[in-house]
């Protein structure tokens, strides 16, 4: 089964609005951390939220929040007011830790309109 | 503080020809994990290394190995290359012991195979 799932291949958004990109999870282990990641066309991958499976409240960072539904197994990203530079590919990531691996979902390829 | 290097930023190699990529972590930082991304595939995860041992393996066949020095600096060899090789491939690094821990990626090494 696959650990990290991403349904949302690519999608668009105008410019100002906010967008949520989706990403489920499957794990078995109590303790988690989930991690969402930008990759401009550059190639660098750039960290940008965390949430770890024992907090209680939803993180932010600056624009970018985290939905995280714990009984739902999801941790969506949620981008306010959408930026031309915020065009990017998207990826959820989770670290477990009884493994110390990160697991990275397919991604999604975000086009903001201006 | 330096961020993630590696190198070269670009190779293009033949088929049976084998590659050896380089990657130094931030200082201070003893794993060191590498990733294969290729389109529409995400990132699969390669292996770990933490203070030069082997902690965590992917499901990639023995061509890929890797080794860790002790500087943390990594090495990843590719022997017997395959044009299904061609790939993006990422390293990054952290100091390995906590769950919350982001991993800081370098630029990766973009390899074609031909």
């Amino acid at each position: 089964a696959q650990k990290i799932t991403q349904t949302q291949p690519g999608m668009f958004v105008q410019e100002k609005e906010a967008v949520t990109l989706d990403c489920t999870y499957d794990t078995s282990d109590p303790s988690y951390g989930l991690f969402w990641y930008k990759q401009p066309s550059s190639g660098e991958m750039i960290f940008l939220i965390y949430q770890g499976s024992y907090d209680q409240q939803n993180a932010t960072e600056g624009r970018y929040s985290l939905n995280f539904q714990k009984a739902r197994k999801s941790a969506n990203l949620v981008i306010s007011a959408s930026q031309l530079g915020d065009s990017a590919m998207y990826f959820c990531a989770m670290r477990e830790d009884n493994f110390n691996k990160f697991y990275f979902g397919s991604g999604t390829k975000l086009n903001v309109k201006p | 503080k330096a961020g993630v290097t590696q190198t070269p930023r670009y190779l293009i190699k033949t088929r049976g020809q084998q590659v050896t990529l380089s990657c130094s972590p931030i200082s201070g930082h003893r794993s060191v994990s590498w990733y294969q991304q290729t389109p529409g595939q995400g990132l699969q995860f390669l292996f770990e290394y933490f203070s030069e041992t082997q902690r965590n393996k992917g499901n990639f066949p023995g061509r890929f190995s890797g080794r860790q020095f002790s500087n943390s600096r990594s090495e990843m060899n590719v022997s017997t290359l395959e044009l299904g090789d061609s790939a993006l491939y990422l390293c990054a690094s952290s100091s390995g012991h906590a769950t919350n821990e982001k991993l800081f990626f370098g630029s990766g090494t973009q390899l074609s195979v031909l």
